[in-house]
């Protein structure tokens, strides 16, 4: 167990639907990262948050929002979902602060599957 | 964030030392080298992570070049539990950033 909660851990959708995903950080860690896993293909970077609020953005889909919660919890809505999205999202976290210098090291959780029909 | 460039597939014999490279020619000097692996379809795991010396734990060894511009993760005693995807990359070491995984390097370790 990494300490890195994401929930569902499968989920099954149809074309045109919204579904969220959710991720709890590592009890102190205060960013919040997501990636995308489309099957045989590299973990693209989404987006990162930082103590609810978004730090930095990759190639996230107009129709794809997440946000940072007070307690820190973080969530990826998915809306107007098209086959394309099946993938694996994975949540990482950690320790890194805007002011932080030095090493920032990840930890990941185990992913959720989606599976758009 | 410095571009890395790792070749896509290796065998390794089970017991023999697995050396995988990672070639970061563009890498600033405030940026790590960090290295992860991903077993299946489970979650990315931290490996080993360095800056300009050469660094060893438990699971591997980071092998960095003087220049920084390539580096090396050597993983002594390659158990055939070591077969996954490994990703090599160089984020830098301040603030908040993406943090930018390549396509990595697929290892098989042969029975």
């Amino acid at each position: 167990d990494s300490g890195v909660t994401q929930t569902p851990k499968h989920l099954i959708t149809a074309t045109g639907q919204r579904v969220t995903l959710r991720c709890s950080p590592r009890s102190g860690d205060l960013s919040v990262y997501w990636y995308q896993q489309s099957l045989d293909q590299g973990l693209q970077f989404l987006i990162q948050y930082y103590n609810g609020e978004e730090r930095a953005k990759g190639n996230i889909l107009e129709r794809f929002s997440a946000q940072q919660f007070p307690d820190l919890h973080s969530e990826l809505n998915l809306s107007s979902l098209e086959l394309g999205d099946s993938a694996l999202y994975f949540c990482a976290s950690s320790p890194r602060t805007p002011e932080s210098s030095g090493a920032n090291v990840l930890t990941f959780g185990a992913g959720s599957r989606l599976t758009v029909l | 964030d410095a571009k890395t460039t790792q070749p896509p597939s290796m065998d390794c014999a089970e017991g023999r030392a697995a050396n995988l490279p990672c070639n970061h020619s563009t890498i600033s000097g405030n940026e790590y080298v960090y290295w992860y692996r991903q077993i299946h379809s489970q979650g990315p795991q931290y490996i080993i992570h360095g800056l300009k010396n050469n660094e060893t734990n438990e699971m591997a060894s980071l092998i960095i070049t003087e220049d920084r511009k390539s580096s090396t993760l050597i993983l002594p005693h390659a158990t055939l539990r070591d077969t996954a995807v490994y990703y090599c990359i160089a984020a830098t070491t301040s603030g908040t950033y993406k943090y930018i995984f390549g396509t990595g390097t697929r290892l098989k370790v042969l029975a």
